[in-house]
């Protein structure tokens, strides 16, 4: 079983309609992370968090919100979808320490139309 | 300025040649750390290589190797023995404050595409 999980894998939405993107890992890792993918661009920061009680602002966390239920399960909300907000999105994990590398779920696509 | 510069958008390489795929990156930050990520065509990002800023040498994993030049600010990602199962997105990323315990964010490159050929 993959160590990151991510649901849904795709969706499509359109515009205005609140959506939640769930990432669950088995990882045991503390920090966890949502980046968005858009071509060209690489890996975007929206969120992060150190535990449960820490969420951070990446660097476009506009018009996305988090929430932390446990130390494994991260969700991304967009409150009210818009298309700029088409884009692959990802969760990562990592463990505080040393290189700290980050491991990636295998991605959502989401489609607002 | 951009933290991590790929130069390379694309790149074409023959079954069981070596390629290398250029990173260059801006920092001040005395600690630090360099990743490089793959992803295939079917979108996951794997992880495939890391190196110190202050490791005293090139990071090897298999295939994979870093040519890092400190001074220049480059960690160049080799790959020996092309397989055409390395055609994939290529990205460099960095993590700065690599002790400090709070900055755990990577930055990451605009990638290069990689596409081995028979």
């Amino acid at each position: 079983d993959a160590d990151v999980t991510q649901t849904p894998r795709n969706r499509i939405t359109k515009t205005g309609k609140r959506i939640m993107l769930e990432c669950s890992q088995t990882k045991g890792h503390d920090r966890m992370y949502w980046y968005r993918q858009d071509p060209g661009l690489g890996l975007r920061l929206i969120y992060y968090s150190f535990d449960v009680k820490d969420i951070n602002k990446g660097e476009i966390s506009d018009g996305y919100s988090v929430s932390r239920q446990a130390q494994a399960k991260f969700s991304l909300s967009l409150e009210s979808a818009i298309p700029n907000q088409t884009a692959l999105y990802f969760c990562a994990t990592s463990d505080p320490g040393g290189r700290e590398t980050q491991y990636f779920g295998p991605g959502t696509r989401l489609l607002v139309l | 300025a951009q933290k991590i510069t790929q130069t390379q958008p694309g790149m074409f390489v023959q079954e069981k040649e070596a390629v290398t795929l250029d990173c260059t990156y801006d920092t001040s930050d005395p600690s630090y750390g360099l990743f490089w990520y793959k992803q295939p065509s079917s979108g996951e990002m794997i992880f495939l290589i890391y190196q110190g800023s202050y490791d005293q040498q090139n990071a090897t994993e298999g295939r994979y190797s870093l040519n890092f030049q400190k001074a220049r600010k480059s960690a160049n990602l080799v790959i020996s023995a092309s397989q055409l199962g390395d055609s994939a997105m290529y990205f460099c990323a960095m993590r700065e404050g690599l002790w400090s315990g709070t900055a755990s964010k990577l930055t990451f490159g605009t990638g290069t595409r990689l596409q081995v050929t028979l």
